[in-house]
């Protein structure tokens, strides 16, 4: 059973803090890690996909991945209000199909 | 540039009865996945189709759930004789004809069954 864990939060943060979420995945044969926003009531939106150890940078974002720690996390720079939402870490292995994880619920107060 | 395209957004249905959810993927797009999400709960894959072939539906229940993803139109999830349980949200994905990296959402439907 591939399991993909998170902490379910929320994560409270003050805007312009930096907010970093985690994730724990159990499959070691994973490959691609992703992760996904979705604002209440909407759909899921890729904002990060990481494949290799080390970290990747984009905009306000940054994923970190290290595989022999099994563990991926995003670290959100300078936190907005409008960041406010459940970020959902998925993992992929071999097969098609990403196992996500129940998501984390972070809120960036003014 | 059309998004994966989900109809109707929202469906409401007695215990009992019939829903059919449609998915027009993205354009170019022929890989289309299936997934569930119960309130408080994550995304749970359901099926992944490709054009006329169902290539995976590990995560379909066996009774009362079935896909399609036909030559031409939209995907369909079916759900017959519906129940309570049934009721969450239905999102569609789909992936480009080269690689299966990166899944893009639909708007998705929510299901509430009476």
């Amino acid at each position: 059973q591939k399991e993909v864990e998170q902490n379910s939060g929320p994560l409270s943060v003050p805007e312009g803090a930096i907010a970093s979420l985690n994730c724990t995945y159990s499959d070691r044969g994973s490959q691609s890690f992703f992760w996904y926003r979705q604002y209440s009531g909407k759909s899921p939106e890729l904002i990060m996909s990481i494949y290799s150890n080390g970290d990747k940078e984009d905009g306000r974002f940054t994923a970190q991945l290290n595989k022999a720690s099994q563990y991926v996390s995003l670290l959100i720079r300078d936190s907005q209000p409008s960041d406010s939402a459940t970020y959902l870490c998925a993992v992929r292995g071999g097969s098609y199909i990403p196992t996500f994880g129940r998501g984390t619920s972070l809120i960036v107060h003014p | 540039n059309a998004g994966v395209m989900q109809n109707p957004r929202h469906l409401v249905r007695r215990r009992g009865q019939e829903a059919r959810l449609r998915c027009s993927p993205m354009k170019g797009h022929s890989h289309v996945y299936w997934y569930r999400q119960l309130p408080e709960e994550g995304l749970k894959f359901m099926v992944y189709l490709q054009k006329e072939n169902i290539i995976d539906e590990s995560g379909m229940p066996k009774e009362r759930f079935s896909a399609e993803f036909p030559k031409e139109g939209p995907s369909i999830l079916r759900i017959q004789q519906v129940v309570r349980g049934d009721s969450a949200a239905y999102f569609c994905a789909s992936s480009p004809i080269h690689t299966q990296e990166t899944q893009y959402f639909g708007p998705g439907t929510r299901l509430l069954v009476l």
